[in-house]
């Protein structure tokens, strides 16, 4: 089974610019997970998809955003980029996020960097 | 009080040693446990979930639950120079999809 996939790999942008993040889960999976991962704070969690909804969401300012397709695929902006939002963007897959046993596999993340 | 708490380390031991890595939470409610190894640069690999109290091995890794204590910790037997990474520990609720994660402790084994 293919693993969890993220694209870009690495991506550079200037403060203001606006980007957008995709993340294809492993094949069966329906639960998608976004976390954002900076030296300072660790794993920060920022949304959490499931069928097409939001159904968590993380600390984060509305300049985060996110959403998930039919197929599972799932897609994160960031608007009006800040030096601050360079970080590693990880996404993560489940079968349905909920269960006793749902394990969260992650991405190769998208390496992020503002100037 | 974070929610998931580890030591950051470094932790070092010498190859071929026991590492015991160890991991508290304070959500009592907090029912599946996991494990991640981070290699620098790369992103967080499962490596051991953990539901019941007790110990759960798989090859060389041990995982142990403690929920009255509210504790978690990793034993990896036999460390070699490769398992030299920051590992993750997380915890989730039941029927609750959020995983919150630690800060990670970094193990250093010396060959």
């Amino acid at each position: 089974k293919a693993g969890v996939t993220q694209t870009p790999r690495y991506l550079i942008k200037t403060r203001g610019q606006q980007v957008t993040l995709s993340c294809s889960p492993i094949s069966g999976h329906r639960s998608v997970s976004w976390y954002q991962q900076t030296p300072g704070q660790g794993l920060q969690f920022l949304f959490e998809y499931f069928s097409e909804t939001q159904r968590n969401k993380g600390n984060f300012p509305g300049r985060f955003s996110g959403r998930q397709f039919s197929n599972s695929r799932s897609e994160m902006n960031v608007s009006t980029l800040e030096l601050g939002d360079s970080a590693l963007y990880l996404c993560a897959s489940s079968s349905s996020g909920t269960g006793t046993g749902d394990e969260q596999y992650f991405g190769p993340g998208t390496r992020l960097t503002v100037t | 009080q974070k929610e998931v708490e580890q030591n950051s380390g470094p932790l070092s031991v010498p190859e071929g040693a026991i590492a015991s890595l160890n991991c508290t939470y304070s959500d009592r409610v907090s029912q599946s446990f996991f494990w991640y190894r981070q290699y620098s640069g790369k992103s967080p690999e499962l490596i051991m979930s953990i539901y019941s109290n007790g110990d759960k091995e798989d090859g060389r890794f041990t995982a142990q639950l403690n929920k009255a204590s509210q504790y978690v910790s990793l034993l990896i037997r036999d460390s070699q120079p490769s398992d030299s990474a920051t590992y993750l520990c997380a915890a989730k609720r039941r029927g609750y999809q959020k995983v919150t994660f630690g800060t990670g402790t970094k193990l250093q084994v010396i060959p």
